[in-house]
């Protein structure tokens, strides 16, 4: 059974940068027919998609926060990292990595992990 | 302000149908893009629950279904279960934004 586990800082302040890695067990990161992609949650909100990457190195982002997001992926340690530049208050939220196909159905999704930033 | 609609809420009695709308315009839903169905319980991650406009992953009770219809799509839900009270979320593709989306949510309760 593939899972997914995020894990990075709880607790941030503002400027800095956000780092997360997700890890893959139970199955491979280098399926061609997969990506792998971030969501986060802010408190009490609905999802919003961060970026994805293919195991060959492809990536993508969502325009909002482009200026500040670098998708990267080890496929000898199966793991997935995110960072985020500048952050504030407003990237406070559950961060999730998830796998997702071509026709963006996010089939398999990490427990999430809380990231708060506060001064 | 979300760029798929759903209704923030609904509600429904033990055993009866809901629906929950999801709709969306020309460069995501109407383009032709499939849309996918997720249920979050409280405090835990989204679970896929209909991909591909109306298709169910392996373990996904057949009392969940899915359409689509020009710019809109809907998830039904019959036979409701006091276990079915969650957030339900619709998700496409948008070709303007050239990125996945979400719509913002729905909340089901059971009376």
């Amino acid at each position: 059974q593939l899972q997914l586990q995020e894990s990075g800082p709880g607790l941030m302040k503002p400027s800095e940068t956000l780092s997360l890695t997700c890890t893959v067990s139970g199955g491979s990161i280098s399926g061609s027919s997969y990506y792998w992609g971030w969501i986060r949650q802010s408190p009490g909100k609905g999802l919003e998609w961060i970026g994805g990457i293919h195991y060959s190195g492809s990536k993508y982002y969502s325009t909002s926060l482009k200026s500040r997001v670098t998708i990267s992926v080890d496929t000898s340690k199966k793991q997935i990292a995110l960072r985020l530049s500048s952050v504030t208050a407003a990237d406070t939220a559950i961060y999730y990595c998830a796998r997702y196909s071509a026709d963006g159905d996010f089939d398999y999704w990490g427990q999430g992990t809380l990231v708060t930033v506060s001064s | 302000q979300s760029v798929l609609t759903q209704p923030p809420s609904v509600s429904g009695a033990p055993g009866q149908r809901v629906t929950i709308s999801c709709t969306g315009s020309s460069s995501n839903i109407g383009a032709g893009y499939d849309v996918h169905w997720y249920e979050q319980l409280p405090g835990t991650a989204p679970k896929l629950l209909i991909y591909g406009n109306n298709n169910r992953p392996s373990g996904v009770a057949d009392r969940f279904s899915g359409s689509k219809s020009g710019t809109s799509a809907s998830l039904a839900i019959t036979g409701l279960q006091a276990e079915d009270e969650a957030d339900y979320y619709c998700q496409s593709y948008d070709s303007s934004l050239s990125g996945w989306v979400f719509g913002g949510g729905t909340k089901l309760t059971v009376l």
